[in-house]
């Protein structure tokens, strides 16, 4: 079956620093990676999408890419601070034309002033 | 542009009965998903609904069912509630059909089995 891993751990970095999250994932690759952001008690709100040839991709602070060598995408947040605490979740795509997301556990991001 | 509205916000209700919860779409957007968020779980797609008809499901048993109205709203029906089915129910939509496009989340039903 497919699956998404993210790091279960909380990532605590100090405000200035960049972020950068991991999202791993089994068996083919996904046709594309979504990265979406999830506050305490709110639905996940989506911030990047990237296509499976698609090295990078970009949106001010946020760097997402995708290597289906390593069947790894990789989530930067540069100059992070405190107000981008919350919770990050990757999902992937299916190749058949669905439209349905899998997404992983999702990994909680602290940043500290 | 008013988001994803998810009806209602709590629910608490006991083992065996019954729920329904509702969501409406994004003005304009066809696809609707239902996904539920265990505590520990993350997100586990239910339901996709387009154009009045279910086009995919999730692994959850038949007891989890729904459907699209002619105006896209939605609406998911749990029968004999189990204590597992507690969690955070997410509705989203999309404006397409395709796996490129993003999905659009409501702010989800609490529901509370004791």
């Amino acid at each position: 079956s497919q699956k998404i891993e993210q790091n279960s751990e909380a990532l605590n970095i100090q405000e200035g620093k960049t972020a950068t999250l991991t999202c791993n994932y089994t068996n083919y690759s996904p046709a594309y990676l979504q990265w979406y952001r999830q506050d305490p008690g709110r639905g996940p709100v989506f911030l990047l999408l990237i296509r499976e040839n698609e090295k990078e991709k970009r949106k001010e602070r946020l760097k997402v890419t995708f290597d289906t060598t390593l069947k790894q995408s990789l989530f930067h947040i540069t100059a992070s601070q405190p107000a981008d605490s919350a919770t990050y979740l990757c999902a992937r795509t299916q190749r058949s034309g669905y439209s349905t997301l899998t997404f992983g556990k999702g990994t909680m991001l602290l940043v500290s002033p | 542009e008013a988001g994803v509205t998810q009806s209602p916000t709590h629910l608490i209700k006991t083992r065996g009965q019954q729920v329904t919860l509702r969501c409406s779409p994004i003005s304009g957007h066809t696809s609707v998903y239902w996904y539920q968020q265990a505590l520990g779980l993350g997100l586990q797609f239910l339901l996709w609904y387009d154009e009045g008809e279910e086009r995919n499901r999730g692994n959850f048993p038949p007891r989890f069912s729904g459907r699209q109205f002619p105006n896209y709203s939605s609406e998911l029906n749990v029968n004999a509630l189990e204590l597992e089915d507690s969690a955070l129910y997410l509705c989203a939509s999309s404006s397409q059909t395709g796996n490129n496009q993003p999905q659009h989340f409501g702010d989800g039903t609490r529901l509370s089995i004791l």
